[in-house]
């Protein structure tokens, strides 16, 4: 089975930085996803790491330590509609193949 | 670019009735699912769908549903007999791998059970 940890809630400035963790145990690893979600949205595809390090696009960044079990969603200059909850899923391998998702961090972004 | 679309966004129903939840998945994707989500909970997974068969299912997809591709465009979830507890958004979703392939999401269809 698996087991993914994320923080429930964050606040963060505008223009700011912000680093959301996840940590997992999962018995196969085939990697890591992180998605946005607004409020009464569906989710959508931010990053996606399957070997150690960091991935960096535009705003975003996500790293991956896989000894670990350890990613985090980096968000640079942070803007209001960034506003949302990321949510932290894990690909599985052997057997199953279908991520699973975590609760969730929801991040406020204030002025 | 392309997307996932579903229908209806919401639908309200008796407790007991049955419920047909659409989709038209991207074209070309090759793998589809339904997850749902519980107002304030996590995204989770309910069924797999590859080569007009199901591939994987969670415990929630019990026998009360069932999915089906009835054409070359659709996907369907179909709820037999609703519970209050079926209450959640469901969204529909597609990719063109398994594994370490993104999933696109639709917008979701907000089920009521009343």
């Amino acid at each position: 089975g698996q087991n993914i940890d994320q923080p429930t809630e964050m606040t963060a400035t505008e223009g700011a930085i912000v680093q959301i963790n996840c940590t997992y145990q999962t018995s196969g690893f085939n990697g890591l996803f992180w998605y946005q979600q607004h409020a009464g949205e569906a989710p959508t595809f931010l990053s996606y790491n399957v070997l150690d390090g960091l991935e960096e696009k535009g705003r975003f960044s996500s790293f991956l330590s896989r000894s670990k079990g350890y990613s985090y969603l980096l968000l640079k200059e942070l803007q209001m509609k960034d506003s949302a909850s990321y949510l932290c899923a894990v690909a599985p391998s052997g057997g199953s193949y279908i991520p699973t998702f975590g609760r969730g961090t929801s991040l406020i972004v204030h002025p | 670019e392309p997307e996932v679309t579903q229908t209806p966004s919401h639908q309200v129903t008796q407790m007991g009735q049955e419920v047909i939840l659409r989709c038209v998945p991207i074209s070309n994707h090759l793998y589809f699912y339904w997850y749902r989500q519980i107002l304030g909970q996590k995204v989770e997974f309910l069924v797999s769908f590859y080569n007009n068969e199901i591939s994987e299912k969670s415990e929630i997809f019990d026998d009360q549903f069932s999915v089906e591709r009835p054409d070359g465009s659709n996907f369907t979830l179909k709820i037999r007999s609703t519970k209050l507890e079926d209450s959640a958004m469901y969204f529909c979703a597609s990719s063109s791998g398994t594994g370490s392939e993104k999933l696109f999401f639709g917008s979701g269809t907000q089920l009521s059970v009343l």
